[in-house]
């Protein structure tokens, strides 16, 4: 296992598509996070999936961002009608367990999205 | 509301300059403060977590401490490939999962 896998990593598309992303976890882990992040500023948590079940969701994430996480596998993160504030790194990123003493996320290298 | 705020924003020093970064946080109660290192075009990279006032870690070239009101990332020594953007972010006991991120502070370590 190499680490979290994230496809594509780069994106570009024209406003009002609609845009899916595609993260493989560390096969172990059991919980899996999704952020945003833009240039120059620190990741935004969007959402959350211990196994498959979406545990918490970020008020940024609007209608249009939607994430799933069949089988408790892989996870998706859709976003529909695309904006330009949208262009931002999507990362990825999953855990065994809750953070802890020496321990923490593993990301992904992460999807860049650029709406044109 | 959570909040970080890391200082300063860029650094440069000379190889074998030491420096401190800082973590200023307002949460409502602190259940761990992580820092990551960040490369450009990767994803943040896991460093430390701390969870109460007195702590210590370290790694390397890398010593991390923590208040109640801010952490410091003690760089000794540092190196050209310790060059990257350096982030604090937390986590509170509201039950939420979330960690909170800083904007980071850009270090560059010239030779």
């Amino acid at each position: 296992d190499t680490g979290v896998s994230q496809d594509p990593r780069h994106k570009i598309t024209k406003r009002g598509q609609n845009v899916t992303f595609r993260c493989d976890p560390i096969s172990e882990h059991n919980r899996l996070y999704w952020y945003r992040q833009t240039l120059g500023q620190g990741p935004e948590f969007l959402t959350y999936f211990q196994n498959e079940a979406q545990l918490e969701k970020s008020r940024l994430l609007s209608d249009r961002f939607s994430a799933e996480r069949p089988k408790g596998s892989f996870s998706t993160l859709e976003i529909q009608r695309t904006e330009q504030g949208d262009s931002a790194m999507y990362l990825c990123a999953s855990s065994l367990r809750d953070p802890g003493s020496n321990y923490g996320y593993t990301f992904g290298s992460g999807t860049r999205l650029t709406v044109v | 509301e959570d909040q970080v705020t890391q200082s300063p924003e860029a650094l440069r020093l000379q190889e074998g300059e030491s420096s401190s970064l800082n973590c200023s946080y307002t949460v409502s109660g602190l259940r761990g403060l992580f820092w990551y290192r960040q490369d450009p075009g990767k994803g943040p990279e896991f460093l430390f977590t701390l969870y109460s006032a007195g702590e210590e870690k370290e790694k390397e070239r890398l010593k991390a401490t923590l208040t109640k009101k801010e952490s410091f990332l003690h760089i000794t020594a540092p190196k050209p490939e310790d060059s990257a953007t350096y982030l604090c972010a937390v986590q509170d006991f509201s039950g939420t999962y979330k960690y909170i991120f800083g904007t980071g502070t850009r270090l560059k370590v010239l030779a």
